[in-house]
């Protein structure tokens, strides 16, 4: 089951953008347009961001932005505020045998 | 309030078994797929396996097949993940995760997770 490749860390000043990559193959993220990001606080819920490569639920800022160029995809967070601090996991639908596989996160700081 | 409660932290033994549940709180569970996601000491989060709750119909992750069992008690509300022949390598924090449609292979609700640790 190959894993999404996503850097391991990301930062930015309060009000500045950080944007996130998620990297897959053909199978996986390139084949599918079902990308998806989760915001994750330690001991606490992860949280849909961002689905289907860039729609976003209700409820969920519209500073959160996701897009997808060949295999690799990316989650754009704009306006960056201090409670954008946490890990960012990027899924992807990987077929019928894999079905989905995760990145490794993304922690992001607000400097 | 909508939410996936799960159960509470389990400590087993290598070889043993463990059973988690996941009840549906504010919303019909037979409406949704459920997936099981976990996380170990320092890893990525790792997909285990899914189970259409209207249907019973379930599919696992290679890595899992012949020890993973997923099923649902609808009248219950609640979702089971059977992990049997534990190890050291399944120490982890383990998530239910809501799939809104089955097919489109996103989480739109989560537990808060129920850590399970295998130690002799």
């Amino acid at each position: 089951q190959s894993a999404l490749t996503q850097p391991p860390s990301a930062s930015g000043s309060p009000g500045q953008s950080v944007t996130i990559s998620c990297t897959g193959t053909s199978s996986d993220v390139g084949g599918y347009n079902y990308v998806s990001w989760y915001q994750h606080h330690p001991g606490k819920a992860p949280k849909l961001m961002i689905y289907e490569v860039s729609q976003r639920p209700s409820g969920v800022p519209d500073r959160f932005s996701g897009s997808k160029s060949g295999n690799t995809a990316s989650l754009t967070v704009s306006g960056l505020q201090a409670e954008d601090e946490a890990d960012y996991y990027c899924t992807s639908y990987a077929g019928s045998n894999n079905v989905v596989v995760f990145g490794g996160g993304t922690k992001v700081t607000v400097l | 309030q909508v939410q996936s409660v799960q159960s509470g932290a389990e400590v087993k033994k290598p070889g043993a078994s463990v059973k988690l549940s996941c009840k549906a709180s504010g919303y019909t569970l037979s409406g949704y797929a459920m997936h099981w996601v976990r996380q170990a000491p320092g890893q990525r989060l790792e997909w285990m396996g899914w189970i259409n709750a209207n249907s019973g119909n379930t599919r696992y992750s290679q890595k899992f097949q012949g020890r993973l069992t997923i099923t649902r008690d609808t009248s219950a509300s609640t979702v089971y993940m059977e992990l049997s022949s534990l190890s050291s390598e399944d120490t982890a924090v383990y998530y239910c995760a809501r799939d809104p449609y089955g097919y489109k292979w996103y989480f739109d609700l989560w537990g808060r997770g129920t850590p399970v640790t295998v130690s002799s």
